[in-house]
């Protein structure tokens, strides 16, 4: 089992409309989690943090549920520059130090 | 701005050529810096995380001689992909944490490999 799950997509969604997805990771023992976004060729760059109480930015409302290890990210109003690959990233302690755990990455086009 | 480089951004080298890729932090000091790979349409995995004054961690099936990394300075750690063919084509990012518990990841813009 992958460390860090996420369905592939893609998620082909109109203008507008409002999206879900969702990431589950195996390791009880992950300190933090993020949303990251990657779009073609380029690296990763930070969406948002999730913490347990859930949080929100703007359209975007991320949220947490340590028991059943799951992390979701709900995207309102879609725009045409949302498409791009969301990254559920999981951060664990092991053999004393962080590293960063990447999902395989959610593929969302934003049709017009 | 960027707070961490890499430079190449894209190299195109022959087969059985050593290529290295250099990671600098720009504005913080990094004792810890992580190596990705990423293949088409497939996610980051993480390589090796290299450490300032001590040899670097590879993650399972990833060949030390083959990947070398020299963290050679608190804010430079460079990645050597020796005697690369073919199979080793693809996208190296760097990242650097910043903060006690790693919690800020900044990622390098990324080095494009292709082995003819």
């Amino acid at each position: 089992r992958k460390e860090v799950e996420q369905d592939p997509g893609p998620f082909n969604v109109p203008e507008g409309a409002t999206v879900a997805f969702n990431c589950t990771y195996s390791n009880s023992a992950s300190q933090s989690f993020f949303w990251y976004r990657q779009d073609c060729r380029k690296e990763p760059k930070l969406l948002m943090s999730v913490y347990s109480s859930g949080n929100e930015d703007g359209r975007f409302t991320a949220q947490l549920n340590r028991a059943s290890q799951y992390i979701s990210l709900l995207i309102r109003d879609s725009k045409l520059s949302d498409s791009a690959t969301y990254l559920c990233v999981v951060n664990m302690r092991t053999s004393g130090t962080y590293k960063y755990i990447f999902g395989t990455g959610t593929r969302l086009k934003v049709l017009a | 701005g960027a707070v961490v480089s890499q430079h190449p951004s894209w190299v195109i080298c022959k087969s059985g050529t050593s290529v290295k890729i250099e990671c600098r932090s720009l504005d913080f000091q990094a004792t810890t810096m992580f190596w990705y790979r990423q293949f088409p349409k497939q996610s980051l995995m993480l390589m090796a995380t290299s450490n300032e004054g001590s040899k670097a961690t590879y993650e399972q099936g990833v060949e030390k001689d083959k990947f070398l990394i020299n963290h050679a300075s608190l804010t430079l750690s460079t990645l050597t992909v020796t005697s690369a063919h073919p199979e080793d084509s693809s996208f190296y990012i760097c990242s650097a944490p910043r903060g006690a518990m790693g919690n800020e990841q900044f990622f390098g813009p990324g080095t494009r490999l292709t082995v003819l």
